[in-house]
């Protein structure tokens, strides 16, 4: 069955470095997506990408926050300087077209910022 | 603020027995409600609701939703241990695109 991958599966970073965590959507998916799981919360919304451009973003993806889809499989989401905050789990997810469908989630990528 | 809160947080049973995982939601342009199980690794895909009274079985779980009332529950017959796992209730809105609001998830376990 087809998955999405995600990369690294386990970062630990010192606060104020940048991070990408990568992710290779199902390859006949048009819409992508990043959550985030706080240890201990709920999963959230980050942002959403379609057409390469971000269709809607929560208020956690501040400007320090960046996607981009730079060779048509990888999906990546880049935190410039990372901080304390930002240890969480992080989904990505995608799915064939908007439209009340059902989202297929990666594994997870855990960042640990120290 | 869209809202979803799931009930009970958590939950320990034995094997064979009978679970009910509640959820109810506030949401503003409601497209469906869907149920994730999370394990280890990926939050994999059970049940997606849209229309209300219909109930959605496969195998031992079967999810129904309420939408006059905003709610939906999903039940678990015949437990076995590797139904232990965090039951996650999204609901999917429209905005600016779609997007999932999750609860906090439900922490099943179940001991043999």
């Amino acid at each position: 069955e087809p998955e999405v991958t995600q990369t690294p599966s386990h970062q630990v970073t010192q606060m104020g470095q940048e991070v990408i965590l990568r992710c290779v959507p199902i390859s006949n998916h048009l819409y992508f997506y990043w959550y985030r799981q706080i240890l201990g919360q709920k999963v959230e919304f980050l942002v959403s990408f379609y057409n390469n451009e971000i269709s809607e973003k929560s208020e956690i993806f501040d400007d320090q926050f960046s996607v981009e889809r730079p060779d048509g499989s990888n999906f990546t989401l880049k935190i410039r300087s990372t901080k304390l905050e930002d240890s969480a789990m992080y989904f990505c997810a995608s799915t064939v077209y908007s439209g009340a469908n059902v989202l297929t989630f990666g594994a997870g990528s855990r960042l640990t910022v120290l | 603020e869209d809202k979803v809160v799931q009930s009970p947080l958590s939950l320990v049973v034995h094997e064979g027995d009978t679970v009910t995982l509640n959820c109810s939601y506030e949401v503003t342009n409601f497209r469906s409600l869907l149920w994730y199980k999370q394990e280890k690794k990926a939050p994999t895909f059970l049940f997606m609701l849209t229309s209300s009274g219909i109930e959605k079985k496969s195998g031992r779980l079967s999810s129904i939703l309420d939408k006059k009332e905003l709610f939906s529950i999903l039940n678990i017959t015949a437990t076995q241990t590797g139904d232990s796992a965090v039951y996650l209730c999204a609901v999917l809105t429209k905005g600016g695109s779609e997007k999932l609001v999750f609860g906090k998830g439900m922490k099943l376990t179940v001991n043999p």
